[in-house]
């Protein structure tokens, strides 16, 4: 149980367009999920925490208007790369929480986003 | 400010034991996680501890001593598969993780 996928797992666009990724919660119910983004050899760097049916939560220094994140239902989040740029290009993963009790976050495979 | 020091990097021989450590500074804690990442895929959750005490799940282990802000994973019988990052997570408030740097695992025949 508990898996998250995300699509696609890869794109490669040019500079100034959008990209949206989305990420779903297959066999259960996310009412709060992350996005991530990890450039290489380092840590993962949260960027927002999306609640259904409300507004996300950005974290200090992520422009919430070239990062837009909609969770309309309780297994999709959707994040849109706005405007894409060459310093965007990384890898974004997005995670949901799989145990309330333990707050074990159960990750999507990312999408690896290249802007040309 | 809140934060999480693991090793950089851990070198061991297949087949032995090896033990990644990390301290946590941290404002709320909730639970000490761990997970494994190999290069290029995502985090892969491995183990959780909100209690004093060893959790043992097949050759890895997790540790957590509260009182001293600390805890190891530990892992036996090292396979070459085994061979990624690993890294600390301490769950604050509203589940968010707080992240360690990550450690590389990297294991000699």
């Amino acid at each position: 149980g508990a898996v998250v996928s995300q699509h696609p797992s890869w794109v490669i666009c040019k500079s100034g367009t959008s990209v949206k990724i989305e990420c779903r919660s297959l066999d259960f119910q996310a009412t709060t999920m992350f996005w991530y983004r990890q450039f290489p050899k380092q840590s993962l760097m949260l960027m927002a925490t999306s609640n259904e049916g409300s507004k996300a939560t950005y974290e200090q220094g992520v422009e919430k208007d070239k990062f837009l994140i909609n969770h309309a239902s309780l297994t999709l989040s959707t994040l849109t790369v706005t405007s894409a740029h060459p310093e965007d290009s990384s890898f974004y993963i997005c995670s949901a929480i799989g145990n309330l009790a333990t707050d074990t976050q159960y990750f999507g495979p990312g999408t690896r986003l290249t802007v040309l | 400010g809140q934060s999480l020091e693991q090793p950089s990097e851990v070198t061991a021989v297949e087949g032995a034991i090896v033990q990644i450590n990390c301290t946590y500074q941290t404002s709320g804690f909730y639970g000490l996680s761990w997970y494994q990442q190999h290069d290029g895929g995502a985090p892969t959750f491995l183990s959780y501890n909100a209690l004093d005490g060893l959790e043992e799940t097949g050759r890895f282990s997790s540790f957590l001593s509260r009182s001293d802000s600390y805890g190891y994973l530990l892992l036996q019988e090292l396979q070459m598969k085994d061979s990624a990052s690993y890294f600390c997570a301490v769950a604050g408030s509203n589940y968010q993780l707080i992240w360690g740097a990550g450690t590389k695992l990297i294991i000699k025949p």
